[in-house]
């Protein structure tokens, strides 16, 4: 079946680092791969998506690339800020399914 | 911009009362989920519904049921609560590919279940 693994957490940064959270995948189709963020004590937002090989889903400063060859889609983001404190979750949705499956979430924790 | 609505946020019921939450897509949308979330855990998708039917069905026990009414908003009932029951109960919406959407969820902020 479909599945998702992400980095285990807390990753712990200082402001103004660089970010990595890596996400791989396994899918029988040719899925969606999307990122969602989950602030405390809140629900899950939308970050970024991607919908085809070599696409780059950005917002806020985030990004992801769909890379097929090494089933991935890893979150970057160039310089980090304590806002961006979260969980996120890597997550896809596999073709002609609209339901998501997701990893375990990563905790980021930024210290000014 | 209108986001999914769900209510109530939070919820507090004894072992083996029965609770109902509910959840309103943002409009235009016709497909509804259902994810729970436990503690620190991932979300788990329980059922799905596309104009007002059942169109997918993950782990979701047999004492939950669901549906989705002619307004598109939906109702997540649940009996026989269990202390393990207490999670984070998540709704989202999509505009389906069928009619037109890219079927990307948009989730509400949850309700809390706490089972004492």
């Amino acid at each position: 079946g479909d599945s998702v693994t992400q980095m285990e957490g807390p990753v712990t940064l200082s402001e103004e680092a660089f970010l990595t959270i890596n996400c791989t995948y396994t899918a029988t189709g040719y899925p969606s791969l999307f990122w969602y963020v989950q602030y405390p004590g809140e629900g899950l937002q939308l970050l970024l998506k991607a919908t085809k090989a070599d696409d780059k889903g950005s917002n806020k400063g985030f990004e992801a690339t769909y890379r097929k060859e090494t089933t991935s889609f890893h979150l970057e983001k160039g310089s980090v800020q304590v806002s961006d404190s979260a969980v996120y979750f890597c997550a896809l949705s596999d073709e002609g399914y609209s339901t998501l499956t997701f990893g375990k979430g990563t905790m980021l924790l930024v210290s000014p | 911009a209108a986001g999914v609505i769900q209510s109530p946020r939070h919820l507090m019921k004894e072992k083996r009362e029965t609770a109902t939450l509910k959840c309103y897509p943002i409009p235009r949308h016709d497909t509804v989920y259902w994810y729970q979330q436990g503690p620190g855990q991932d979300p788990q998708f329980l059922i799905s519904f596309y104009e007002k039917m059942q169109s997918d069905k993950g782990s979701i026990p047999d004492r939950f049921s669901a549906q989705q009414f002619s307004d598109y908003h939906s109702e997540l009932n649940m009996s026989s609560l269990e202390l393990g029951d207490s999670a984070l109960y998540f709704c989202a919406s999509s505009f389906s590919v069928r009619d037109g959407g890219t079927d990307t969820q948009y989730f509400g902020p949850g309700t809390r279940l706490t089972v004492l």
